[in-house]
């Protein structure tokens, strides 16, 4: 498609489940990131896919936190055991390249209850 | 910390007034790119300025940087209500795209 698309848009979840989000990039874009927003705060990075390059998950709060990215084009973050501190906007972003400008999808709300 | 910071948090004008922006960085940067952010969703892309640029323009944008004093700034003229969101730096230090806090613009008509 035309630009990022990310589903669902919205998730309620229970406290203790398992979620997956998804994240379609733009064809032919290397760079994938994924980044978690708290309302009113700043983009907090998670995890970065470059090409077939090992991804850098320097970003991930714990060990429940994990993603890949498949065939260099769909990607998965998935949250085990989900908490209530996790609740937040997960954002997806691709860029044609690691230096080129980056385009983002509307994002998953995520809330535990 | 971020390794971009931006400055005001919170900046509210008057229709057709102009906003200005600053982010300071920590490392040296291949490029620092401007994002604005409407209701909390997708960031919108703005305008990048590469480490060898000075200046660059894009509509009623214009963005400044000096490496030496490692910050950028983000001038908006003749601001319109249309503007008000909140707008991100971002720094590119060679591994990944790094995001500040964001400044929360309001332009009231």
């Amino acid at each position: 498609g035309a630009g990022v698309s990310q589903s669902p848009s919205n998730k309620v979840t229970e406290k203790g489940k398992d979620v997956e989000l998804r994240c379609d990039p733009i064809s032919g874009h290397t760079a994938l990131y994924w980044y978690r927003q708290s309302l009113g705060q700043g983009l907090e990075f998670l995890i970065y896919f470059q090409g077939n390059s090992a991804p850098d998950k320097s970003g991930l709060p714990s060990d429940r936190f994990s993603a890949e990215r498949t065939g260099g084009s769909v990607s998965t973050l998935t949250i085990q055991r989900t908490q209530q501190e996790d609740s937040a906007v997960y954002l997806c972003a691709s860029s044609l390249d690691r230096q080129g400008a980056s385009t983002f999808g509307s994002g998953t709300r995520l809330t535990v209850v | 910390s971020q390794q971009g910071e931006e400055d005001p948090q919170a900046l509210s004008i008057q229709e057709g007034e102009n906003a200005t922006m600053n982010c300071s960085y920590k490392t040296s940067i291949n490029n620092l790119q401007w994002y604005r952010q409407n209701s909390g969703r997708g960031l919108v892309h703005l305008i990048l300025i590469r480490s060898n640029e000075r200046e660059k323009h894009s509509g009623r944008l214009r963005v400044t940087l000096d490496t030496s004093k490692k910050s950028s700034s983000l001038l908006i003229t003749a601001s319109r209500a249309a503007d008000t969101a909140s707008y991100f730096c971002a720094t590119d230090p060679g591994s990944r795209l790094t995001f500040g806090e964001g400044t929360q613009l309001t332009v009231n008509p």
